[in-house]
């Protein structure tokens, strides 16, 4: 079953603007993962984030996490015409793989 | 030099054949992985793979049938391919306790006729 639930599933915005993305989860976790999938491409790993952990940065790139409201954010700052794709989170299930959402199709106009 | 490739990166095929995708790694991961893609997005874990042994087995039909001849393959067998079958496949590796998160294929385009 899926774990992660993205949202919105679709953003578009202008070049230079922040996108914020939104994850949901059910059951407690010992991480969170972001990736990134452009289009026809495999997943890129962005970040991870520790469940003992409420915040953490990669140069344009900002993941929060709220272990009481089972949410992740992800920020991206100034985005790029290069940032389109669709960004999934993932979390770790009691099987010890990574579960996936349907992602956000992101979308930066130029 | 790719770190997860998996072959072929398209496949067309008729119902009822039998087919096979390869995965290798040489980034020296403990543990590699299956994910079927759906036309929605979704992704779906199939089967994991840690020092050669099946440690996940999702509710996925017996047609399909992972098979590891070392650590750093992971070949997904396909039986009696049906309609549903259509997706990408993607291929995985991970170490226990990285940072780094799971490295992924670029994917199978499987497209059942």
């Amino acid at each position: 079953s899926q774990q992660g639930e993205e949202d919105p599933q679709a953003l578009s915005i202008q070049e230079g603007e922040n996108a914020t993305m939104n994850c949901s989860y059910k059951t407690s976790i010992n991480n969170l993962q972001w990736y990134r999938q452009n289009s026809g491409r495999g997943l890129v790993h962005l970040i991870l984030i520790r469940s003992n952990e409420r915040e953490k940065h990669s140069g344009r790139l900002r993941v929060t996490l709220d272990t009481s409201k089972k949410s992740s954010s992800l920020l991206i700052t100034a985005s790029r015409a290069a940032d389109t794709a669709s960004y999934f989170c993932a979390t770790d299930a009691r099987s010890g793989d990574m579960r996936f959402g349907a992602g956000t199709r992101l979308t930066v106009k130029p | 030099d790719t770190a997860v490739s998996q072959t072929p990166k398209y496949l067309v095929t008729q119902m009822g054949n039998d087919k096979s995708i390869k995965c290798e790694q040489n980034l020296g991961h403990d543990t590699m992985y299956w994910y079927k893609q759906d036309s929605k997005k979704f992704l779906k874990i199939m089967f994991s793979y840690n020092n050669k042994e099946l440690i996940i087995n999702e509710t996925v039909p017996n047609r399909f049938s992972p098979k590891s001849p070392d650590k750093a393959h992971l070949n997904l067998h396909i039986n009696s391919l049906e309609l549903g079958d259509s997706a990408v496949y993607f291929c995985a590796s991970s170490q226990v306790q990285s940072s780094y998160g799971y490295t992924f294929g670029s994917g199978t385009r499987l497209t059942v006729v």
